[in-house]
């Protein structure tokens, strides 16, 4: 059980364009799921927070137009990263959190996305 | 402000040993804190969870422990095989009132020799 799916798994785009990532609960409802980002030899770094239904909430520093999350169902998170460009490639991981209180993070397998 | 560190930041070891793997952090007061494993390439799998009241965790090999006083953790590993080499990732959950953010130490790369 808890399991959570990332789709694509990689992905590379040419700069200006746009790219989505889905994120899927697939045998539990989550409230909220997070998105975190994470460039290599490096930790994972939180950029925001998404609930079913309202706003995602944006680290600091992380543009919240450019860094487009939408949590339309309690199953289903998208990244929309608009007009990407090269910096933007990076490894790309979505987490998934049952109920309303602090229970355990359920992580997806992550999309690698390269932008050209 | 929390901040998660690991030491060493890799470790290199031959099969067989015992070996741990260090995490302080800065602000004791945290929710839970949470060891992970990660494959080059991968996402994270969830090794070990241990909630604030706890003082540690044990799964088959594995042993965490948590000093919250202190701010420290180490995970402790029985009888290393290669197929444990791998990035360790220790992360702590902030309260409810804190944001609940998880936040995650640098990691330490662990390479078990045959």
């Amino acid at each position: 059980g808890a399991v959570v799916s990332q789709h694509p798994s990689w992905v590379i785009c040419k700069s200006g364009t746009s790219v989505k990532i889905e994120c899927r609960s697939l045998d539990f409802q989550a409230t909220t799921m997070f998105w975190y980002r994470q460039f290599p030899k490096q930790s994972l770094m939180l950029m925001a927070t998404s609930n079913e239904g309202s706003k995602a909430t944006y680290e600091q520093g992380v543009e919240k137009d450019k860094f487009l999350i939408n949590h339309a169902s309690l199953t289903l998170s998208t990244l929309t990263v608009t007009s990407a460009h090269p910096e933007d490639s990076s490894f790309y991981i979505c987490s998934a959190e049952p109920g309303q209180r602090l229970y355990e993070q359920y992580f997806g397998p992550g999309t690698r996305l390269t932008v050209t | 402000k929390q901040e998660v560190t690991q030491i060493p930041a890799a470790l290199s070891v031959p099969e067989g040993e015992n070996l741990v793997l260090n995490c302080s952090f800065t602000d004791s007061a945290i929710y839970n804190l949470q060891w992970f494993r990660q494959d080059p390439g991968k996402g994270l799998t969830s090794l070990l969870l241990i909630q604030s009241s706890q003082r540690e965790q044990t799964s088959g090999r594995l042993n965490a422990s948590l000093d919250k006083s202190s701010g420290r953790s180490t995970l402790y590993i029985a009888a290393s095989q290669p197929g444990d080499s791998a990035t360790y990732l220790c992360a702590v959950r902030g309260s409810y009132n804190q944001g609940g953010k998880l936040i995650f130490g640098q990691g330490t790369e662990l390479s078990v020799k045959p």
